[in-house]
């Protein structure tokens, strides 16, 4: 079965520091990966995907993510951090049933709640 | 257009109500999804309907009934839920299921309240 590890529950940054969020993955299949964002009281919205077509994957509002096989990780970055980026950030992993099939499960870390200071 | 709606925004209901959530799309998908958050949870996944026909229900109780009268639409019937059954509901959906590489767009939500 497939499952990710979100480190760190909470995030604390600055304003314009680097944004660093820790997803880590278990999957005995190469494994389809997303990062989304919630904003207080709203929906998920997709940031980006991975879905094996290259490493380091660049999505919506600056954030890009790089997956690394070796170290079972689909890390999220931003080089500099804005007052709007605070929210909580989910990364998850798509269950593949053997031959490939997902049938819809996406699995939720326990997701990482950012705080951009002024 | 990549949006999915859902209404209403909020809801309170008894515990002896009979009340329904609905969700909408017109991105052409064939796979639509109910989740269940509590707060400061991740979503849980509910019900997954593919092409119109419930292909997953993930041991939901009964009180929920989920719904997809066409492939734009799914709706969520609630009849005598219980106060921990207040949640966030999600709806989500995805250009299929048969491929792990679909994305899910979630609509906003609906903040159930049961009392």
């Amino acid at each position: 079965a497939q499952s990710v590890t979100q480190l760190g529950s909470h995030v604390s940054v600055s304003e314009g520091a680097l944004v660093l969020l820790r997803c880590n993955y278990s999957s005995s299949v190469p494994p389809y990966l997303f990062w989304y964002v919630q904003y207080p009281n709203q929906g998920l919205q997709l940031l980006l995907k991975y879905t094996s077509a290259a490493t380091l994957v660049k999505g919506i509002n600056g954030f890009e993510a790089e997956f690394k096989k070796s170290e079972t990780s689909f890390h999220l970055t931003k080089p500099s951090a804005h007052m709007r980026d605070a929210a909580e950030y989910f990364c998850a992993v798509t269950h593949t049933l053997a031959g490939g099939t997902s049938y819809g499960k996406l699995t939720f870390g326990q997701g990482t709640i950012l705080t951009v200071h002024p | 257009d990549t949006e999915v709606t859902q209404t209403p925004k909020h809801l309170v209901m008894g515990m002896t109500n009979k009340k329904s959530l609905k969700c909408e799309q017109h991105m052409g998908h064939r796979a639509m999804y109910w989740y269940k958050q509590k707060a400061k949870k991740p979503p849980e996944l509910m019900f997954v309907y593919s092409y119109e026909k419930l292909s997953i229900n993930e041991s939901v109780p009964s009180r929920f009934s989920p719904e997809c009268p066409n492939s734009s639409l799914l709706n969520l019937h609630l009849h005598a839920l219980q106060p921990e059954d207040s949640a966030l509901y999600l709806c989500a959906s995805s250009p299929g299921v048969t491929l792990s590489s679909y994305e899910q767009y979630f609509g906003p939500g609906t903040r159930l309240t049961v009392t």
